[in-house]
């Protein structure tokens, strides 16, 4: 099992609906969890960390399931602007692990 | 305040050439890394920093060397570049090892090994 796994997409939705984007993690161990956007051909940035009681930044959402091992994050009112790759991050042995990322694109 | 900057943004060299990325932070953190991005496989760390005169293999460290002679620069060198060293290749800096640390990310060096 890979330590983290994403749905690659692409996820194809329409401006203002919701999408939701799950990731599974493999190491029980693991403590911190975050969630990076990446742009076409920059770099990544952080986007915003979970917390084991979910938390909330605007139009996102945020939730981790420790017990199944699973993170998700929720885009509520879509924008055009949403349109990049979500990665989900895990802590691991090394410093962090990177899951490939799964590609939105809000469409007009 | 620039953050974290990669020289150079673009290389294209021949198999077999040699060349040293920069990746330079103006944060003072202690933690670097070095990684590659490839299409279909997500980031992958090559070696990383957790201080000055210290480095650590990542996940995909053969080929590659690197050294913190400063805080603030972190060198990756490839020796003898092959095909398959044709990357993008991603620095991030932190301000520690702690698991909750933001990782912060320089723009990238596109290189293509011909």
């Amino acid at each position: 099992r890979k330590e983290v796994e994403q749905d690659p997409g692409p996820f194809n939705v329409p401006e203002g609906a919701t999408v939701a984007f799950n990731c599974t993690y493999s190491n029980s161990a693991s403590q911190s969890f975050f969630w990076y956007r990446q742009d076409c051909r920059k770099e990544p940035k952080l986007l915003m960390s979970v917390y084991s009681s979910g938390n909330e930044d605007g139009r996102f959402t945020a939730q981790l399931n420790r017990a199944s091992q699973y993170i998700s994050l929720l885009i509520r009112d879509s924008k055009l602007s949403d349109s990049a790759t979500y990665l989900c991050v895990v802590s691991g042995n090394t410093p962090l692990v990177f899951g490939k990322g799964t590609r939105l694109s809000v469409i007009a | 305040n620039a953050g974290v900057t990669q020289t150079p943004k673009f290389r294209v060299l021949k198999t077999g050439q040699s060349m040293t990325l920069l990746c330079a932070q103006d944060m003072n953190h202690e933690y670097m890394y070095w990684y590659r991005q490839d299409p279909g496989m997500g980031l992958r760390l090559i070696h990383y920093s957790v201080g000055e005169g210290t480095t650590a293999k990542g996940e995909v460290p053969d080929g590659y060397n690197v050294s913190r002679l400063k805080k603030q620069n972190f060198l990756l060198g490839l020796e003898s570049a092959a095909p398959s060293q044709t990357s993008v290749y991603f620095c991030a800096s932190s301000p520690s090892g702690s698991s909750g640390d933001t990782q912060y990310f320089g723009p990238g060096t596109r290189l293509t090994v011909l």
